[in-house]
């Protein structure tokens, strides 16, 4: 799986729109991005994923460059809730095995 | 209410003894897996099961060992042999193993030696 790259810790303020990126620029074809989310002391939670076309659901909006090199996860109003450690993830589509490889992650903190 | 459950939520092992932390889904899903989490780290694949009756070994299963006789059940035995079990583990299914489908996780133990 293409390895990917995030920022350490980012800040936003309650209300306002969170904006996550992630570089993978080796990533293949036939992979998609994977966003999940990790609260302290609680499993990862999935949030959402895509191959090119930007994707968005209830949760959040997934933004994917044209070369597909890199991605962004938007939280359209964050809320205290949101602080968590946010994990960006390339899979290929189809094999026999399918597990995850969680980098570090961003640790998001939403603040007042 | 459909999802995967983990029990106990914490625990505690001597030295020299095995313990065995329970995942359970009702999401009807053929796919589980078991992975490790240590403090400040992403987590690695130590088991995964595509089938009853069948299991894979990931990254890290030395000193592990899982077993598949149903469906919904994929208990995680944590042997003697590993030296360094304390560990956040989490437990997680999908409904295949193809790269789209999505893994959902259980809420983990958090296992300690005394």
């Amino acid at each position: 799986d293409a390895k990917t790259t995030q920022p350490t810790s980012m800040d936003c303020a309650e209300g306002r729109a969170a904006n996550l990126p992630c570089n993978h620029s080796t990533i293949s074809g036939n992979e998609y991005v994977y966003w999940y989310r990790q609260i302290h002391s609680q499993g990862p939670q999935y949030i959402i994923h895509g191959l090119k076309n930007n994707e968005t659901n209830e949760m959040a909006s997934l933004i994917i460059t044209e070369d597909r090199k890199s991605s962004t996860l938007i939280l359209p109003h964050a809320t205290l809730r949101d602080t968590a450690v946010y994990y960006c993830i390339v899979r290929v589509v189809g094999g026999t095995a399918s597990k995850l490889t969680f980098g570090t992650g961003t640790r998001l903190q939403v603040t007042l | 209410d459909g999802g995967i459950t983990q029990s106990p939520k914490y625990l505690f092992r001597k030295e020299g003894q095995n313990v065995t932390l329970s995942c359970e889904q009702n999401l009807n899903h053929d796919a589980m897996y078991w992975y490790r989490q240590d403090p400040g780290q992403g987590l690695r694949l130590i088991y995964y099961s595509q089938i009853v009756n069948d299991f894979q070994k990931g990254d890290i299963a030395e000193g592990y060992s899982v077993s598949r006789e149903k469906k919904e059940s994929f208990p995680l035995t944590v042997t003697s042999a590993q030296k360094n079990p304390t560990a956040f583990y989490l437990c997680a299914s999908s409904r295949g193993t193809s790269g789209q489908e999505t893994q959902y996780f259980g809420p983990g133990t958090r296992l300690l030696v005394l």
